[in-house]
């Protein structure tokens, strides 16, 4: 079975630009999550999907992040403008439904300098 | 807000002794409690989980307790081996749509 795959795997941009993360997640799985994990921290859920809806974006910073999901399959993040701040792996993740196992992608690992 | 407190941030046993992790959360209507593993470099993955309508769940040498009453759970990890070693992360639901909520993690370093 393929595992959720993320593009790219690395990323290094100034601030003030912008950088889009993309994420294929395992077939059939209903609910997709993006994670971001500052280095010695736990993941922070930025937004959950429910098939194509938003279920939770309560801690995606608006002003700079959005997030998409077509067609309840694919998913892309995009920060516009970056900040510094914003260094951190962005991990995406899926799973069968609601409080069931998460799979999780490689992660990108963004760098804003 | 809702929050999942970690306790130790690391911890050092010796190989073949137990290790204990412990977490408390905020939510009394949290109901899924998964305990992940990432190992350095790599992604999280899921090693054992429970859900609020029981108190103890063991697979091999990992066994976690829920203490619903008193808001914290526990991940134990019996006879340790060296590839036990990594960062371990404790998560409590929230939410009807069950958004985790993590801790901030537990390195794990299994002494030979």
């Amino acid at each position: 079975e393929a595992g959720v795959a993320q593009s790219p795997r690395y990323k290094i941009i100034e601030k003030r630009q912008s950088v889009a993360f993309w994420c294929n997640p395992i077939s059939g799985h209903a609910t997709l999550y993006w994670y971001q994990q500052i280095l010695g921290q736990g993941p922070k859920l930025l937004i959950q999907f429910q098939n194509n809806g938003v279920v939770d974006d309560s801690q995606l910073p608006k002003d700079r992040f959005s997030a998409e999901r077509l067609k309840g399959v694919d998913s892309t993040l995009k920060i516009q403008p970056a900040k510094l701040e914003d260094s951190a792996v962005y991990l995406c993740a899926s799973s069968p439904g609601l409080a069931t196992e998460a799979f999780f992608g490689q992660g990108t690992r963004l760098t804003v300098v | 807000g809702e929050n999942v407190e970690q306790h130790p941030s690391t911890l050092s046993v010796q190989e073949g002794d137990s290790a204990v992790i412990k977490c408390t959360y905020s939510d009394s209507a949290s109901n899924y409690f998964p305990w992940y593993k990432q190992e350095l470099g790599k992604r999280p993955q899921l090693i054992i989980d429970i859900r609020s309508n029981v108190g103890e769940k063991k697979d091999q040498r990992i066994a976690v307790t829920l203490n619903k009453t008193a808001k914290h759970f526990s991940l134990h990890i019996t006879e340790t081996q060296p590839e036990d070693s990594a960062v371990y992360f404790c998560a409590a639901s929230q939410g009807s749509n069950y958004q985790l909520i993590w801790g901030a993690g537990t390195k794990l370093i299994i002494k030979p």
